[in-house]
């Protein structure tokens, strides 16, 4: 069965600086897709990077990037040149299949990052 | 707009009260989720439906039911409210393959 890990509850990080969120991920399927998502203390879920499982290269939007180990199962969401507006809690997530059947999207239990100024 | 929308945002319920919880998508979207979330579980998915007229069970579909009797509305049902249940609700929504659109939540508090 799928499952992803968010081994870190909590993050602090100095404005300006840069920061990597940690996730691993667990699935037998050789077709997947990786996703971190924000969530500010509003409440609404904030689409941040995709990373499909064939995909050669690293993916980046902006400030973040994803550190995709694909044998060590780690899909690690790298922050740049953090700003206060960063503060939330983030989640990773996985969806088995490219396209499957389902769709299902399975998620971590998430970091809580602070930006400190 | 296009989106997912959740209504209600908020709502009390009494013990053993029932209600449901509806999600509409207008983005013609074949797939549709129910996620609660809880401090320091993340979101798990509850139920699911993969097209009209489908439901599946997700991780922890156990006091809920669903339906999707249309293609761009899917209800959750709590026949029998516990304190337990006291959650924030999410539905999302997406197309084959594509990425997934979230509504933005509602917060049920069971008392």
């Amino acid at each position: 069965a799928q499952k992803i890990t968010q081994t870190q509850p909590g993050m602090f990080v100095q404005e300006k600086e840069a920061v990597t969120l940690d996730c691993t991920y667990d699935t037998s399927d050789p077709s997947y897709g990786l996703f971190w998502y924000k969530q500010p203390s509003s409440g609404e879920m904030i689409f941040l990077i995709y990373q499909g499982s064939y995909d050669q290269q690293n993916a980046t939007e902006g400030r973040y990037s994803l550190n995709f180990q694909k044998a060590r199962k780690s899909a690690n969401l790298v922050i740049s040149a953090s700003q206060l507006g960063d503060s939330a809690m983030y989640f990773c997530a996985m969806r088995e299949g490219i396209g499957g059947a389902t769709n299902k999207l399975i998620f971590g239990t998430g970091t809580l990052l602070a930006v400190q100024p | 707009n296009a989106g997912v929308t959740q209504t209600p945002k908020f709502r009390v319920l009494k013990t053993g009260q029932s209600m449901t919880l509806l999600c509409a998508q207008d983005m013609n979207h074949e797939y549709m989720y129910w996620y609660r979330q809880d401090p320091g579980m993340g979101l798990r998915l509850i139920h699911y439906s993969v097209g009209e007229g489908t439901t599946a069970k997700g991780e922890v579909p156990d006091g809920y039911n669903v339906s999707r009797l249309k293609k761009q509305n899917f209800l959750l049902g709590l026949e029998s409210a516990a304190p337990s249940q006291t959650s924030v609700y999410f539905c999302a929504s997406n197309y084959y393959g594509d990425g997934y659109t979230f509504g933005s939540g509602t917060r049920l508090t069971v008392v």
